[in-house]
């Protein structure tokens, strides 16, 4: 079965905080992909990375990080220096094995305060 | 167009009524999904389409449920005498190749039923 567990329901920081969002998951497939979306609270779904299982190679956007580790099957989010802008539900989500939807975590609602 | 098209954005139904939505893919994307999503919380798979055809429909309520995908028009998701539950933003995305380059949502369609 497979299975995203974002275990962190909210979290609430102060402006220029760094804060990571942990993304667990479980799949039996050895191909795979990985994927982060943000949901501001106008509601669209705005897509921020996507990553397959045979690129560990973690990438920086800007203020935005992503740390892919296949041994412990997590690919965690980093915002440094947080903005107000930033709050919103991070979802992450994975595709496996042939059925081409992705399965998504419960998100996290990040609230960042002035 | 570059942008998956939902319509429409608000759909507002008596219990038991039905519910018509729609939504046009990426010109050039062969598969389409749906996803129901609760309360901004849990993103339920309903229902994908490669072309015409349907892909995988293990997530669809098979009771009230229907969808298709016909050449040259936009998708549809139909719900027949709509229940409170059903309720949520309804959520469509297309992709290249099963979600391996990716998924572009649209802007989804939010169902009320009172």
């Amino acid at each position: 079965a497979q299975k995203v567990t974002q275990a962190q329901t909210e979290i609430s920081v102060v402006e220029k905080e760094d804060v990571t969002l942990d993304c667990v998951y479980e799949t039996r497939d050895t191909t795979y992909y990985l994927f982060w979306y943000k949901q501001p609270p106008s509601g669209e779904l705005v897509f921020l990375i996507r990553r397959n299982s045979f690129d560990e190679q973690n990438e920086i956007s800007g203020r935005y990080s992503w740390n892919f580790q296949k041994s412990t099957s997590s690919f965690n989010f980093t915002i440094t220096a947080s903005q107000v802008v930033d709050s919103a539900v991070y979802f992450c989500a994975l595709r496996g094995g042939s059925q081409g939807n992705l399965i998504f975590g419960k998100g996290t609602k990040l609230s960042v305060k002035p | 167009g570059e942008e998956v098209a939902q319509t429409p954005k608000h759909l507002v139904r008596g219990e038991g009524q039905k519910a018509k939505l729609y939504c046009a893919p990426i010109k050039g994307h062969s598969y389409v999904f749906w996803y129901q999503q609760v309360l901004k919380n849990e993103f339920k798979f309903l229902i994908s389409f490669q072309n015409e055809n349907v892909f995988d429909e293990t997530g669809m309520p098979k009771e009230r449920f229907s969808a298709k995908c016909l050449p040259n028009s936009p998708c549809s998701l139909e719900i027949q005498a709509t229940k409170l539950e059903d309720s949520a933003v309804y959520f469509c995305a297309s992709s290249h190749i099963q979600g391996n380059y990716g998924y572009t949502f649209g802007s989804g369609t939010r169902l009320t039923v009172v």
